[in-house]
């Protein structure tokens, strides 16, 4: 059964420095998003990406949060200059015209 | 914001069917009801979707009331691995831009021995 894969599964980094989220969506999935859930706290919504644009964003995704799809397969999540309060879980997630699937997800630390 | 309301929490005894409320009476015409399962710090996992009819798959079956505005989501034998927590999220269905979703609190399901 097709699923989402994100790497790496855990990453840690110092306030300040930049980091990027790797997705795999769903190989035919049109609809790519990003949310994160900080430790104890609700699955927050982020961004979503359709036809190699942003479709929707919420007030968390500011200029430090960037999305793209660089090829075929990919999708990412750039921080430019983490913060300590990024430090959270952060779940990729696809769809095609209906069901969402997440992934793992990456557990950010942010030092 | 959320669109549903659960119970905060909820037991089963290991092997007895697990019955999860939702109400989400603020549903459009063309919203479906998802139910995803997280647990502890996994990603979110889809259970089953509905629009309006009662569903069954391999894991679970969803009985949504004839006027839409309440759910529930069954899992027939519950077993010690379905302790998680249950989101119940409506949202956007087939041919649409379905756009993200919106988790709650959901219900903690703790499947006891």
């Amino acid at each position: 059964e097709p699923e989402v894969t994100q790497t790496p599964s855990h990453q840690v980094t110092q306030m300040g420095q930049e980091v990027i989220l790797r997705c795999v969506p769903i190989s035919n999935h049109l609809y790519f998003y990003w949310y994160r859930q900080i430790l104890g706290q609700k699955v927050e919504f982020l961004v979503s990406f359709y036809n190699n644009e942003i479709s929707e964003k919420s007030e968390i995704f500011d200029d430090q949060f960037s999305v793209e799809r660089p090829d075929g397969s990919n999708f990412t999540l750039k921080i430019r200059s983490t913060k300590l309060e990024d430090s959270a879980m952060y779940f990729c997630a696809s769809s095609g015209f209906d069901t969402q699937y997440f992934g793992p997800g990456t557990r950010l630390t942010v030092l | 914001d959320a669109k549903t309301t659960q119970p905060t929490s909820m037991d089963c005894a290991e092997g007895r069917a697990a019955n999860l409320p939702c109400n989400h009476s603020t549903i459009s015409g063309n919203e479906y009801v998802y139910w995803y399962r997280q647990i502890h710090s996994q990603g979110p996992q889809y259970i089953i979707h509905g629009l309006k009819n009662n569903e069954t798959n391999e894991m679970a079956s969803l009985i949504i009331t004839e006027d839409r505005k309440s759910s529930t989501l069954i899992l027939p034998h519950a077993t010690l691995r379905d302790t998680a927590v249950y989101y119940c999220i409506v949202r956007g269905g087939l041919n649409t831009n379905a756009g993200k979703s919106t988790f709650g609190d959901g219900t903690t399901l703790t499947v006891k021995p």
